[in-house]
């Protein structure tokens, strides 16, 4: 198994523009995760889904940050427009319900310019 | 979400056991204990978990304090790999799936 693959790996953009990450889960796991990671705040769970349909997005920072599960095996997280603010290491993770263990991808290192 | 403390950093030298400290006074009933660790410029790992009874897996040992109001997390012996920051985070099984990590605890392991 691949693991959880996220992409691109690294994105640098200019403020303004639209951001959009990537994650393929494990093949079978039906819970993924977003979560966001910067030095100030450490590790924050921005939203998840079950199922393909989200369940908590509280975390979500604001209307620039959305998130898609088209499918079990596809999510994308879209930040339109970006702010430098959102520069941050965005990691996306999958679990199996009724598993204990969350799976993390390698993470994508988002810089706004 | 219940809270964990955890001291920011700590030391080890190589091939010496470890005990990472992490204290939870207001768990609930419900809440599992997981501990999870990030390596440099990765996501987080796995490493164990527990509800009320002390476990072993290959990675670690954890050891619940009785009343649940602590845990701690044992390398038995330190490896230059185990480098990381370490995180406890409660998880209660009655609302959902989150995770919430804290600040963790950042492990130096000296040669």
């Amino acid at each position: 198994d691949a693991g959880v693959i996220q992409s691109p790996r690294h994105e640098v953009t200019e403020m303004g523009q639209e951001v959009t990450l990537r994650c393929k889960p494990i093949s079978g796991h039906n819970s993924l995760f977003w979560y966001r990671q910067t030095m100030m705040r450490g590790l924050e769970l921005l939203i998840y889904f079950n199922n393909n349909v989200p369940i908590d997005d509280s975390g979500m920072p604001e209307d620039r940050f959305s998130a898609k599960m088209p499918n079990a095996s596809f999510s994308t997280l879209k930040i339109q427009p970006s702010e430098p603010r959102d520069s941050a290491v965005y990691f996306c993770a999958s679990r199996l319900t009724g598993g204990n263990e969350q799976f993390f991808g390698p993470g994508t290192r988002l810089t706004v310019l | 979400d219940a809270k964990t403390t955890q001291p920011n950093s700590m030391e080890s030298n190589e091939e010496e056991p470890v005990h990472l400290p992490c204290n939870h006074s207001t768990i609930s009933g419900t809440d599992y204990i997981h501990w999870y660790r990030q390596l440099p410029s990765q996501g987080p790992e796995y490493v164990i978990h527990g509800l009320t009874s002390n476990v072993n897996n290959r990675m670690a040992s954890l050891a619940i304090a009785e009343d649940r109001k602590s845990s701690t997390l044992i390398l038995h012996r330190a490896t230059l790999r185990d480098a990381a920051v370490y995180y406890c985070i409660l998880r209660d099984v009655r609302t959902g799936n989150q995770f919430y990590f804290g600040t963790g605890t950042s492990l130096t392991v000296i040669p």
